[in-house]
């Protein structure tokens, strides 16, 4: 069973810095998604990732398969951005549901 | 983008009763619907993969007669948690694979108490 680890697990930071987000996985994988949690519960998938690097305003996803290793950066953060990050990862073939890491609690201060 | 719409976002239900948590896939067939339940502070943990027209599969330590899953059509994956207990108290999410691709849409998530 895959092991996904995320660091740091709470983050605080001022409005405009750049922030990053690490997870690492045990396991080869079929893809790595990083995902937003907001506080009602409700999850929005940002990206999904098999390799390289994906970039989507001011986030930036990228994943290192030979280290098992993916980050999570955010350009310019902003109070609206303050929410739970989680990485998850499904595993080869994609049968299975995914495995997901505990999260990043993300706080943007004004 | 694909849509899965999951019903209801919030429920209180006395001890011993049952509760259904419907997902429905808006905009695409979902063959494939998983479950996952969240504790407090805690990662989001698989409980069960339903399939469309099939038996679910479920994951070690989820009891299959407690947590009933249907996924009698494409669009409709419902899980039933019956004779609720307030451990069982959670958030339930349910997620559908969108294509080959292995993209994935969740729910809105359901927040059940049990008093």
């Amino acid at each position: 069973k895959n092991e996904v680890e995320q660091s740091p697990q709470n983050l605080t930071a001022q409005e405009g810095e750049f922030i990053t987000i690490n997870c690492s996985y045990s396991v080869g994988i079929s893809a790595l998604h990083w995902l937003q949690q907001h506080p009602g519960g409700g999850i929005v998938s940002l990206f999904m990732l098999s390799s390289g690097k994906k970039k989507h305003g001011r986030l930036i996803a990228t994943i290192n398969i030979q280290e098992k290793h993916s980050s999570l950066h955010i350009t310019a953060s902003h109070p609206r951005d303050s929410a739970v990050y989680i990485c998850a990862v499904g595993s080869r073939g994609g049968a299975d549901g995914l495995t997901f890491g505990k999260g990043t609690h993300l706080i943007i201060q004004p | 983008g694909a849509v899965v719409s999951q019903h209801p976002s919030r429920v209180i239900c006395k001890s011993g009763t049952s509760v259904k948590i419907e997902c429905r896939s808006l905009d695409f067939q979902a063959t494939t619907m998983f479950w996952y339940r969240q504790f407090p502070k805690q990662s989001l943990m698989l409980m069960a993969t339903s399939n469309e027209g099939s038996k679910a599969t479920y994951e070690q330590g989820v009891e299959k007669d407690k947590f009933l899953i249907n996924h009698a059509s494409l669009t409709l994956s419902t899980l039933t948690v019956t004779s609720a207990h307030p451990e069982d108290s959670s958030f339930y999410i349910c997620s559908a694979r969108t294509g080959i691709s292995y993209g994935y849409t969740f729910g809105s998530g359901t927040r059940l108490t049990v008093v």
